[in-house]
């Protein structure tokens, strides 16, 4: 069965610092890839998606993720967080057919 | 509209009562999504549309849940003699068609049943 892990519940990194959030999935297909960000009570806001083609996918607010087969693995990344980005991301797959499946979603805390 | 928007954003039941959610897609977008997220977990999918068509709903829970799109635009997931474990966050999301496609969220309706 199809399945998202996101190992992390939680990370703290310092402002200005680099950052990573880890996504693991378990697809048998190619699959569609997305990350999510939900800041407390909003609704997700698309970061990036990777449907095919390069690995290394940009995304809004200076994110970026990179696709890696082999390591079924779609990992988010930041090189300089911002305090504003402390919220909780979510890594999700979409299955070929309608249905997105969603990790339980890592929170990231910003301390000055 | 500009996004996706639900009604309402908080209701509070009691157990064995009926409830209703709206959710107002993006205008023109023909794909409908519900989920649905429990305190610290990831939205869990509960159904989806294309304009009035319900093509899965695979992910409701019991027949409690029924959900309907009658003019393929304005849907609403109603939830019958609500439990206790119904408590949790209802998303609604649109999109222009057919997958893969970016998925446009709204704020979600939650709810609590005591």
């Amino acid at each position: 069965a199809q399945s998202v892990t996101q190992p992390d519940i939680h990370i703290t990194v310092s402002e200005g610092a680099s950052l990573e959030l880890r996504c693991n999935y378990s697809y048998g297909a190619t699959p569609y890839l997305f990350w999510y960000v939900q800041s407390p009570g909003q609704g997700l806001q698309l970061l990036l998606k990777y449907f095919s083609g390069d690995t290394l996918v940009q995304g809004i607010k200076g994110f970026e993720a990179e696709f890696k087969r082999s390591q079924s693995s779609f990992n988010l990344r930041k090189p300089s967080v911002h305090w504003s980005d402390a919220a909780e991301y979510f890594c999700g797959v979409g299955t070929g057919g309608f249905k997105t499946i969603f990790g339980a979603g890592t929170r990231l805390f910003v301390k000055a | 509209g500009a996004g996706v928007s639900q009604s309402p954003r908080y209701k509070v039941a009691k157990r064995g009562q009926d409830v209703a959610l709206r959710c107002d897609p993006i205008s023109g977008h023909v794909s409908l999504f519900w989920y649905q997220q429990a305190l610290g977990q990831g939205p869990e999918f509960l159904t989806y549309f294309q304009n009035e068509a319900q093509l899965d709903k695979s992910g409701l829970p019991s027949d409690r849940f029924f959900a309907e799109r009658p003019e393929g635009s304005v849907s609403t997931l109603k939830i019958q003699r609500t439990q206790q474990e119904d408590s949790a966050v209802y998303l609604c999301a649109s999109s222009r068609g057919g997958q893969p496609e970016t998925q446009y969220f709204g704020p979600g309706t939650r709810l609590l049943v005591l």
